[in-house]
């Protein structure tokens, strides 16, 4: 089945101890996503993908990072993980810009 | 500030109730909505779209309704049935080919 993964499912860090997040996708989409989602919260975008172009959010932390070296995955990089980045990241990619967005299940990050 | 609201944070139907879980929006710029179901561990998964030319829009089981004046959307679930027991996302985005803005969830429980 054409699908959404990310790897691990769940995430432990030290307090300023780089960590990466990754995504795969067989779905072969132009457009891949990460989003921040803290409880109870909306998920927020933190930047996209429309194939090479990347696209940061105005407000999203010079700390959050992306890669994407090829169509099928999608890296973020955490460089200095603080408290308050402890939540749930879920990757997503579309066909197109705006298209419906297929969903991963999420990485749940814990800082200590 | 939230650009599109779900005041409800949880909701309880009786199985084969109606369902009407509601959102409103602040952003008279948007003009595409919607909704997304998610389960627990997984992503969130598309449920049901609707364009501003439109004020409703049926799929099955599920209705999306658009009062555009109101600035509100709300998807009807009817009969409702134990699988529906998710969070409900509703989302917006300016034009099919911007980013999607996501309100916090309603979680739905439907009562045996």
């Amino acid at each position: 089945d054409a699908m959404v993964i990310q790897n691990p499912r769940y995430q432990v860090t030290q307090f300023g101890k780089p960590v990466t997040l990754s995504c795969s996708q067989t779905l072969n989409h132009n457009v891949m996503y990460w989003y921040q989602q803290k409880s109870s919260q909306a998920p927020k975008l933190l930047f996209h993908y429309y194939d090479k172009d990347f696209n940061n959010e105005a407000d999203t932390p010079d700390n959050f990072q992306s890669r994407r070296p090829n169509t099928s995955f999608c890296f973020l990089d955490i460089r200095s993980p603080g408290l308050g980045d402890a939540a749930m990241y879920l990757c997503a990619t579309s066909r197109r810009s705006g298209g419906e967005q297929f969903f991963g299940p999420g990485t749940r990050l814990t800082v200590l | 500030d939230q650009q599109v609201k779900q005041n409800s944070p949880s909701l309880s139907v009786q199985e084969g109730r109606i369902s009407i879980l509601n959102c409103d929006y602040t952003n008279s710029m948007f003009d595409y909505f919607l909704w997304y179901k998610k389960y627990p561990a997984e992503g969130p998964t598309f449920l049901i779209s609707i364009s501003s030319i439109k004020d409703k829009n049926e799929d099955g089981r599920f209705t999306v309704f658009l009062n555009k004046s109101a600035k509100h959307l709300s998807l009807h679930i009817v009969p409702s049935q134990p699988g529906d027991s998710a969070v409900y996302f509703c989302a917006a985005s300016v034009n099919r080919d911007d980013k999607i803005i996501f309100g916090k969830g309603t979680r739905l429980h439907i009562l045996p």
